[in-house]
């Protein structure tokens, strides 16, 4: 299995542009995952869904970032428009089940010029 | 979910065991400990979890403690490979479905060569 991929791996971007980050996951996991990491704030989580279906976004922190899974193998982090203070990386991660252990991709590293 | 306290950091040498410790006093009787790493400049990586019995798997052990309030991961011989940030997470679940990690600052453990 490849694991779960994101694309891009690094995003620089002027403010003011839309950004669109994209998520794989595990095929066959049900639940994905998107967290931000910055150093002040460390690893936060944004949104997650379930079965394609948004279940908690509580953590996005604005109107300006959207995320949709329009189905079970791809998933995208929207930003727009983007902020010097939007600049982190990004992770997308995958469950499958109850009490699964999260499988995290390797991360977008955004910066907002 | 209930609040972890670690050491901000840690070293040990090569070829001996580290042992992380984490406290997590509020426990509730649901919640189950998790423990990720992250090496630097990658995604987060999932090594154990358990709820009140100890664990073992080919990464690490992970021993709780009989009220539950504490924990410990064990890394019985520690590579140069294992200097990474150390995670313990105690997770709740809501309703039937999985809500996603919430990190804390985690324990930089540095192997010495």
């Amino acid at each position: 299995d490849a694991g779960v991929i994101q694309s891009p791996r690094h995003e620089v971007t002027e403010m003011g542009q839309e950004v669109t980050l994209r998520c794989k996951p595990i095929s066959g996991h049900d639940y994905l995952f998107w967290y931000r990491q910055t150093m002040m704030r460390g690893l936060e989580l944004l949104i997650y869904f379930n079965n394609n279906v948004p279940i908690d976004d509580s953590g996005m922190p604005e109107d300006r970032f959207s995320a949709k899974m329009p189905n079970a193998s791809f998933s995208t982090l929207k930003i727009q428009p983007s902020e010097p203070r939007d600049s982190a990386v990004y992770f997308c991660a995958s469950s499958f089940g109850f009490r699964a252990s999260s499988f995290f991709g390797p991360g977008t590293r955004l910066t907002v010029l | 979910d209930a609040k972890t306290t670690q050491p901000t950091s840690m070293d040990c040498a090569e070829g001996r065991a580290a042992n992380l410790p984490c406290n997590h006093s509020t426990i509730s009787g649901n919640e189950y400990v998790y423990w990720y790493r992250q090496i630097h400049s990658q995604g987060p990586q999932y090594i154990i979890h358990g709820l009140k019995n100890n664990e073992t798997n080919e990464m690490a052990s992970l021993i709780i403690t009989e009220d539950r309030k504490s924990s410990t991961l064990i890394l019985p011989h520690a590579t140069l490979r294992d200097t990474a940030v150390y995670y313990c997470i105690v997770r709740a679940y809501s309703g039937g479905g999985a809500d996603g990690l919430t990190f804390g600052k985690g324990t930089h453990l540095i192997i010495q060569p």
